[in-house]
């Protein structure tokens, strides 16, 4: 089944505790994207990469770092996790990025709920 | 960072009522995107439209990309329960914002029996 995972789902942590939420694709995609949903703002983009190794930062990236070694997968890490940072947070891909001219449909996992205290 | 304003950010109406979203910017976009999300679950594409002026028609569902290419419509006709949702819609301006895709706030739609 064409899928985009994430885990974990559901986190809880402390303020300044390095964590990573993972992300990984099984349609052989070549853009993925990091996104945050907070209420009344839709969805933000965070990062986003258009191949292996070739990342770069979306509209609210401040706080977060990202890595594309392997073509399915992109974690997002938090170094220093603060409650600012609490939300929901959802990967993507698609399978080119989005550009002039068309829009490929973005496949979303299911979402990671971030609590920071 | 190009802005993509919804409206209304809440419906709330009765099953069989006609309803319009709109998704407005100041900023061309070449082509648009509207996603349907449930409590719990990623969003999922509804549709895409990519020429100005085009009209496109998803079962009770009518969407609309504006001539200048700044504005959208989502239109349900008999609204029903299972229309429930939040609604995003999503563009991009490509040039030097290549890869990026800016989400609207969404519109939380709520249809009652």
């Amino acid at each position: 089944e064409a899928q985009v995972t994430q885990n974990p789902r559901y986190l809880i942590t402390v303020t300044g505790k390095k964590l990573t939420v993972t992300c990984s694709q099984n349609m052989n995609h070549e853009y993925m994207s990091w996104y945050r949903q907070d209420p009344g703002l839709g969805l933000r983009q965070i990062y986003y990469s258009m191949n292996v190794e070739v990342t770069d930062k979306g509209d609210v990236p401040e706080g977060y770092k990202v890595s594309r070694k392997e073509k399915r997968n992109f974690p997002l890490i938090l170094e220093s996790p603060s409650p600012n940072q609490t939300s929901l947070y959802f990967c993507a891909s698609s399978v080119e990025p989005p550009g002039q001219g068309f829009v490929y449909e973005q496949y979303f996992g299911p979402g990671t709920r971030l609590t920071v205290t | 960072t190009q802005l993509l304003e919804q409206s209304p950010q809440f419906l709330s109406i009765q099953e069989g009522e006609n309803l319009t979203v709109y998704c407005n910017s100041s900023s061309v976009f070449s082509s648009l995107q509207w996603y349907r999300q449930e409590p719990g679950e990623g969003p999922v594409l509804l549709v895409t439209v990519v020429t100005g002026g085009e009209v496109k028609k998803l079962k009770r569902l009518t969407f609309q990309f504006g001539d200048a290419r700044k504005d959208s419509s989502l239109h349900i006709t008999a609204a029903q329960p299972g229309d429930t949702g939040l609604y995003l819609c999503a563009g991009v301006s490509g040039g030097t914002s290549y890869g990026k895709l800016t989400f609207g706030q969404g519109t939380i739609l709520t249809v009652h029996p």
